[in-house]
């Protein structure tokens, strides 16, 4: 059973302020998506990575995938309210039976 | 982009009965679509993998007989909670992905409350 630990599980910051949030795993994946959830809502995708070392920037978002494809690093810089919701990353396995595999999460909460 | 309907949003109803919950792509066909359920303030666990024509395929430990899955069409997947308990109450999340190993789109859940 491939898993993903996400880290850290709560977050609580003031707005302005940077943070990381870890996805990490020892198994490895073929590609990596990251999704932003709101209370009541589907996860909304943010970016998907699929090479290696990749880096991908959305923003103030800054997206990594491990060079070995079993971590992923999630950066945001100058957090602002907006930014609150769960944080999801998902990990894509599988041949003909491609599917994904998710973290627990992480719960941001930016405070003004 | 693509766009993941999911209906009705939120239900209530007593044990004992049967709920059907849809899930439609809207702007795309899916050959394939995945049932979560997600506890509050937890991540999304996969329920089953819904294939167009085909049986549903189910993880470990969901009750296939519990958990109806239907994928009629290319774009309508439907999950039937029989006999709903209290303990079956969850938020339950489709989605749907136009290729093998494109992105998954999400539909905006189902709050399923059973009294």
């Amino acid at each position: 059973t491939q898993l993903l630990e996400q880290s850290p599980q709560f977050l609580s910051i003031q707005e302005g302020e940077n943070l990381t949030v870890y996805c990490n795993s020892s198994s490895v994946f073929s590609s990596l998506q990251w999704y932003r959830q709101e209370p009541g809502e589907g996860p909304v995708l943010l970016v998907t990575v699929v090479t290696g070392g990749e880096v991908k920037k959305l923003k103030r978002l800054t997206f990594q995938f491990g060079d070995a494809r079993k971590d992923s690093s999630l950066h945001i810089t100058a957090a602002q309210p907006g930014d609150t919701g769960l944080y999801l990353c998902a990990g894509g396995s599988g041949g003909s039976n491609y599917k994904l595999t998710f973290g627990k999460g992480t719960l941001l909460t930016v405070n003004p | 982009g693509a766009v993941v309907s999911q209906h009705p949003s939120w239900v209530i109803c007593k044990s004992g009965t049967s709920v059907k919950i849809e899930c439609r792509s809207l702007d795309f066909q899916a050959t394939t679509m995945f049932w979560y359920r997600q506890f509050p303030k937890q991540s999304l666990m996969l329920m089953a993998t819904s294939n167009e024509g085909s049986k549903a395929t189910y993880e470990q430990g969901v009750e296939k007989d519990k958990f109806l899955i239907n994928h009629a069409s290319l774009t309508l997947s439907t999950l039937t909670v029989t006999s709903a308990h209290p303990e079956d109450s969850s938020f339950y999340i489709c989605s749907a992905r136009l290729s093998t190993r494109g992105p998954q789109h999400f539909g905006d859940g189902t709050r399923l409350s059973i009294l």
